[in-house]
């Protein structure tokens, strides 16, 4: 699987978006780019996946560059319960579901 | 619907014991997976289980074993422990649909600290 790239932490203020980057430039055509997070003391929780096409759901939306080496994840409205421990990872999508974590991106709301 | 749930929640074990940790996947979900998460670290993957198999297998050594029971559910054994076994151990469930594993449901770990 392809590795990724995050900057190790970023600040945002609360009910503004926060956009978080993420750099995958050996990805793979057939790799998908998932996102999780994990919030201080608590398991990673599964946020948005996609393979090329930007994708939103109620958590947040995916946006892919065209090449695919680069995608950013976008909380349209950051809350104090967004800080988290955020991570981009791609993966085959018939790799049997093992993920390749990174140390994420430390993001902190503040009010 | 419970989530994935896992036992114990702590536990405090001295080097060189044995531990078995258990992990109960979400409803509906066949496949376990089991990761490893050190202070500060991102979560490393063990392995993964189906069908009662070992499926995958991260690089860990083979104090690591596993098991998979009829119902889904899962334990980690670790045997001989040693100071860097401590950390979060995580379980992760998903449903398998034709031969794709998709998106994991995480618990919320077991600490394990060896002293």
């Amino acid at each position: 699987d392809a590795k990724t790239t995050q900057p190790p932490s970023m600040d945002c203020a609360e009910g503004r978006a926060a956009n978080l980057p993420c750099n995958h430039s050996t990805i793979s055509g057939n790799e998908y780019v998932y996102w999780y997070r994990q919030i201080h003391s608590q398991g990673p929780q599964y946020i948005i996946h996609g393979l090329k096409n930007n994708e939103t759901n109620e958590m947040a939306s995916l946006i892919i560059t065209e090449d695919r080496k680069s995608s950013t994840l976008i909380l349209p409205h950051a809350t104090l319960r967004d800080t988290a421990v955020y991570y981009c990872i791609v993966r085959v999508a018939d790799s049997w579901g093992k993920l390749q974590f990174g140390a994420g991106t430390q993001v902190v709301v503040t009010p | 619907d419970a989530g994935v749930t896992q036992s114990p929640t702590h536990l405090i074990k001295t080097r060189g014991q044995q531990v078995t940790l258990r992990c109960s996947p979400k409803s509906g979900h066949d496949t376990v997976s089991w990761y490893q998460q050190a202070l500060g670290q991102g979560p490393q993957f063990i392995f993964q289980y189906y069908e009662e198999e070992e499926r995958q297998r991260g690089n860990f050594p083979d104090r690591f074993s596993g098991h998979q029971f009829p119902n889904y559910s899962s334990e980690l054994n670790v045997n001989a422990l040693l100071l860097g076994d401590s950390a979060l151990y995580l379980c992760a469930s998903s449903p398998e649909v034709g031969g794709l594993a998709y998106e994991q449901y995480f618990g919320p770990g077991t600490r394990l600290t060896v002293t």
